[in-house]
């Protein structure tokens, strides 16, 4: 079957940096997602990645490692407005998106 | 605003009852998206349209129906509630570029008694 694991819940400290860890595995892999989503609210987009590295985008880094089926989300400096859950996604060999429960990343002052 | 439009926001409903909940996208997205979001589980497919014309079933299709008249309009209907389908359900769509990235309305709370 296919499988997205991430922790179900994480805290931080503001100005912090956290890493939110995903493994997977799926049928076939076409790219992966991460998204934000504010309780409440609709999940938004924040990274993709098909290419083993490192994507970077202001505060946000996401790494991909296909051999090992991996993948993670780094926040840095991190602010009260980042409280959210993040969503981590793979595009499976149907070009269909596989989602994960989401990490509930909870800020503390 | 271009975005995605989804109506209502929320609605109870009786079970045995007939609903459609409504998607509107004016991005000229070909792919479209029905998921549902249920507490402690991913967000799961329903029925997806990757062109107006067509459509395909998720992981959890049964109990509910699409259609795709045209690009912008997606509905989903739900024949029977049942309690099951109790859920926060979001429509998506995406564009055709390389990503495919999937961008979602503001969801519908749906409460089935």
């Amino acid at each position: 079957g296919q499988n997205i694991d991430q922790p179900t819940e994480m805290t931080a400290t503001e100005g912090a940096i956290v890493q939110i860890n995903c493994t997977y595995q799926t049928s076939g892999f076409n790219g992966l997602f991460w998204y934000q989503q504010h309780a409440g609210e609709a999940p938004t987009f924040l990274s993709y990645n098909v290419l083993d590295g490192l994507e970077e985008k202001g505060r946000f880094s996401s790494f991909l490692s296909r051999s090992k089926g991996y993948s993670y989300l780094l926040l840095k400096e991190l602010q009260m407005k980042d409280s959210a859950s993040y969503l981590c996604a793979v595009r499976d060999s149907n070009y269909q998106l596989i989602w994960g429960a989401g990490t509930k990343l909870i800020i503390k002052p | 605003i271009a975005g995605i439009t989804q109506a209502p926001t929320s609605q109870i409903l009786a079970a045995g009852r007939r609903m459609t909940l409504r998607c509107t996208q004016d991005m000229r997205h070909n792919a479209m998206y029905w998921y549902r979001q249920d507490l402690g589980l991913g967000l799961r497919l329903i029925h997806y349209s990757n062109t107006a014309g067509t459509t395909g079933k998720g992981e959890v299709p049964d109990g509910y129906s699409v259609s795709r008249a045209n690009t912008d309009d997606f509905p989903l209907t739900l024949a029977s509630a049942v309690p099951s389908q109790t859920s926060v359900y979001f429509c998506a769509s995406s564009d055709s570029g390389g990503a495919n990235i999937q961008y979602f309305g503001a969801g519908t709370r749906l409460s089935v008694l």
